[in-house]
Order: structure tokens, then C-alpha cells, then sequence
């Protein structure tokens, strides 16, 4: 069964304070590995996606990289803007269907203090 | 650029009514998808369409039942509501069934009384 695991369940930083956020995966065979940022009351917002080991995704403050067992998301020099949840979900190479199931992490609820 | 649009936003029921939720998407999406949200749970798969005339269940689909309407429109309709199904339903879609990435509508929250 695919598995995803997302830590730390909540972190906290101050403004310009980089860190990493982390998901661990196992999974038959990666299709791809999605991260979306998600506010309250909102629905999930797509940032990247990663397809192989060794790939990175840049996107402002932002960077994803992808192992073949997790993925990062780095947060450089973080604002109060980019306070949210983050979601990481894998795709699995299921073959003979026509759909790849994603499924998702708990997440990582981010805060960021000014 | 409207994205995926849901409505309402908002519902109270009683248990045993029976409603349906719209989505609408203006990206020419083939792929329409229904979740729901759940503290502890994460997004959980209900129903999927991977293209227009096709439906199929995806992990937790008792007590649901869609409808995909044309390419654009997808619903999702609860026949007799159960206070187990009060959730945030988001629903998404993505211009492939695979590798494609899934952009999502902001949901509506449904709470069944």
C-alpha cells in the first residue's frame, strides 16, 4: 500500500528563518510526487511537480527535490505570506487502470512570525 | 480565470436529506476527481472521472454517487446524508488522469445534523 508521511506536523519560524519541510514515501513505483500549499478555508493550490530522483523545482522562496524516498520542500528566507499547510501526494505506477491515485500526507502546517 | 468552481460554499442537512454538489472547471480539463477533507484523515478520493462518459469509484465511495454532466461539470450527490458524511468536499481536476497535476476547487463544507 502506498504510504506518505509528512513531518513536522507543525512548524514554527521567524521571517527570513529558512528551514525544510519533509515527505516520506513509499510507493510501487513513482509516476510523480506533487506539493500544494493549502490555506484555511481554501482548497489545495498546486506548486510542483516532481517526476524522478535527483529533479528540482524552483518557484520564489520555494524549492522542492525529490530522492527516491522523499522529497524536501526548502523555505528560503520565508515571509508571514507563506504561512499555510503544505501537502505532498505521490502518483503510483498502477498498471492496466486509467487513473493514478494520488495519495496524500497529513501535511505540515507552516508558520511563519513577523 | 474562475478554475474550478464548487457550490454552495456552505450547507447544513439533516440526516436523511439528500443534496447534490456542483463543480464546474473552464480549463478544458479531461479528468474531474471528488475528495473529501477529514481532520486526521487527509484528502481521500470519493469518485473520478478520467474523461467525459466515464466514472468510477475511487476510496471511499459508499453513500455517494456522481454524475459527469458534460466536459465541464461534475456532481456529486448524497441519496440520504449520514452525520458520518459531514466533511469539506473539494473537487479537482487536471488535464490527464495520470501525471498530470490536480487543481482544486475551494470546497464546501457540509455538516449533517
Amino acid at each position: 500500500e502506498d504510504q506518505v508521511t509528512q513531518s513536522p506536523e507543525a512548524l514554527r519560524l521567524q521571517e527570513g528563518e529558512s528551514s525544510s519541510l519533509n515527505c516520506s514515501y513509499t510507493v510501487s513505483g513513482l509516476r510523480g510526487l506533487f506539493w500544494y500549499r493549502q490555506d484555511p478555508g481554501k482548497g489545495p493550490e498546486f506548486l510542483f511537480t516532481l517526476y524522478s530522483a535527483g529533479e528540482e523545482k524552483e518557484k520564489e522562496r520555494l524549492k522542492a527535490t525529490l530522492t527516491k524516498k522523499e522529497s524536501f520542500l526548502h523555505i528560503t528566507a520565508p515571509k508571514p505570506e507563506d504561512s499555510a499547510t503544505y501537502l505532498c501526494a505521490v502518483q503510483a505506477r498502477a498498471g492496466g487502470t486509467s487513473y493514478g491515485k494520488l495519495t496524500f500526507g497529513q501535511g505540515t502546517i507552516l508558520t511563519v512570525h513577523p | 480565470n474562475a478554475g474550478v468552481t464548487q457550490t454552495p460554499k456552505f450547507q447544513v442537512l439533516k440526516t436523511g436529506q439528500s443534496m447534490t454538489l456542483q463543480c464546474a472547471q473552464d480549463m478544458n480539463h479531461n479528468s474531474m476527481y471528488w475528495y473529501r477533507q477529514d481532520p486526521g484523515m487527509g484528502l481521500r478520493l470519493i469518485y473520478y472521472s478520467a474523461s467525459e462518459g466515464t466514472t468510477d469509484k475511487g476510496e471511499v465511495p459508499n453513500g455517494y454517487n456522481v454524475s459527469r454532466l458534460n466536459k465541464r461539470e461534475f456532481s456529486l450527490r448524497l441519496e440520504s446524508a449520514a452525520p458520518s458524511q459531514t466533511s469539506v468536499y473539494f473537487c479537482a481536476s487536471s488535464e490527464a488522469p495520470i501525471t498530470q497535476p490536480q487543481h482544486f476547487g475551494d470546497g464546501t463544507r457540509l455538516s449533517i445534523l
